[in-house]
């Protein structure tokens, strides 16, 4: 099944701790995006990627970093400089960068503790 | 991109359509109107999207006015697992907007048996 990946469901981590999300699709699409969704809140951009090896800063890219080795995996690292981690965050991707269709893997919830 | 207005709840009883409407008065001549939805805890999903004529899916049907200032998406047949948020975006394909998808606050559809 083509589709995109997020690993995992659910992350607990103390403060001042890194972690990574990890997220990797396989529907061979060049471009892929985090997003991060507070409860009741709309989507807010973190950072995407139009093509291997490029990554922009998105909306809320500040204690966040990302890297794009390979075309089908983009994953997040939330750093101990992001002021308040807890959050849902989501990993889409297009098969081009622009208005295409962004398709959104199932999510992981981070909850610092 | 446009801004959209959306009823913020409905009902629907279980195998009868559900028909979802979206104003979207300043729409430009090359927005297209996309449709998504997200069910609770889960990644947003697509269902359709379109520019000026109607479209139909596996999923749903789009119906959109003549002026574009507005559209409908129909669930022809609701059953319970399409309760979700159901989130109407206009959006240029390829636009400079780096593919950032902008969600408002929805539509809160409830199927019930």
């Amino acid at each position: 099944d083509g589709g995109i990946t997020q690993s995992p469901k659910y992350l607990f981590r103390k403060e001042g701790q890194n972690v990574t999300l990890s997220c990797e699709q396989n529907l061979n699409h060049d471009a892929m995006y985090w997003y991060r969704q507070d409860p009741g809140q709309g989507l807010r951009l973190i950072y995407y990627s139009q093509i291997v090896n490029d990554f922009q800063k998105g909306d809320i890219a500040e204690g966040y970093s990302v890297s794009r080795e390979k075309k089908e995996s983009f994953p997040l690292t939330v750093t101990s400089a992001q002021k308040n981690p807890t959050a849902f965050y989501l990993c889409a991707s297009s098969i081009i960068a622009g208005g295409d269709t962004q398709y959104f893997g199932p999510g992981t919830r981070l909850t610092v503790l | 991109d446009a801004k959209t207005t959306q009823p913020p709840s409905m009902d629907c009883a279980e195998g009868r359509a559900a028909n979802l409407p979206c104003n979207h008065s300043t729409i430009s001549g090359n927005e297209y109107v996309y449709w998504y939805r997200q069910i609770h805890s889960q990644g947003p999903q697509y269902i359709i999207h379109g520019l000026k004529n109607n479209e139909t899916n596996e999923m749903a049907s789009l119906i959109i006015t003549e002026d574009r200032k507005s559209s409908t998406l129909i669930l022809p047949h609701a059953t319970l697992r399409d309760t979700a948020v159901y989130y109407c975006i206009v959006r240029v394909r390829g636009g400079t907007s780096y593919g950032k998808l902008t969600f408002g606050q929805g539509t809160i559809l409830t199927v019930h048996p």
